[in-house]
């Protein structure tokens, strides 16, 4: 079956650190960019950052960059996103997903995982 | 940074009802627009990529339309299972810089 899984949420005090992960099986994980976006409880979806297939390209929202890094193992599937100086505003729903080849749409999306940010 | 602004923010219509969602984007992003559906509590789900191309599996009684900053997604005969949120997106890949995959702020479909 073609899935992404995402894990690694959790409620975490501002100013600290969160590292999530998504597993990816049933498709060639290597062959594909990845994106992370996220939806603040009752908003709307926000894009926050794209990995190339190599791991050598990465994009950042702006109010993310600095302190949100991603990063990939294609030898186990497996996509990151390392999350340091959290602030209540990063409470969010955050989902892995699968880019379509040359048209930055994401036709597989992960179940997602909530991150509260709070103290 | 590309600013999606998506009218209208909700809408109630009628089954069998054809319904349109506008998106247009702050600057010239030629066909490179994306369209996803969102049930509550749900992961988005992809219909519609690159302005007009309906998404393996996605029923025709959706269609996108639109290139440069103008852009729409129409429900032909609205069904009960429609309702949901629908959000657009630009998908960066329309000039040599990468440019972001900034979302519209939604449509929230009802039925009435």
């Amino acid at each position: 079956e073609v899935l992404l899984v995402d894990s690694g949420g959790g409620l975490v005090q501002p100013g600290g650190s969160l590292r999530l992960s998504c597993a990816a099986s049933g498709f060639n994980f290597g062959d594909y960019c990845m994106t992370w976006v996220r939806q603040a409880p009752g908003k709307g979806l926000e894009w926050v950052a794209k990995i190339n297939e190599y791991g050598t390209e990465k994009n950042y929202v702006d109010s993310v960059k600095g302190r949100f890094t991603t990063s990939r193992d294609n030898a186990e599937n497996l996509l990151y996103l390392q999350m340091n100086g959290l602030k209540a505003d990063d409470t969010a729903v955050y989902y892995c997903a699968r880019e379509v080849a040359a048209s930055g749409a994401s036709d597989l999306w992960g179940q997602g995982t909530l991150v509260t940010v709070s103290s | 940074d590309i600013q999606m602004t998506q009218s209208p923010s909700s809408l109630s219509a009628s089954v069998g009802d054809r319904v349109t969602i506008s998106c247009q984007s702050s600057q010239d992003i030629n066909n490179s627009l994306n369209w996803y559906q969102q049930k509550l509590g749900k992961a988005p789900k992809l219909l519609i990529h690159n302005s007009s191309i309906l998404q393996t599996g996605i029923p025709s009684t959706f269609s996108g339309g639109g290139s440069g900053t103008h852009f729409t997604l129409t429900i032909n005969s609205l069904q009960p299972d429609d309702v949901a949120s629908y959000y657009c997106q630009q998908g960066g890949h329309f000039s040599l810089t990468f440019a972001g995959g900034s979302f519209g702020r939604g449509t929230k479909v009802e039925i009435k």
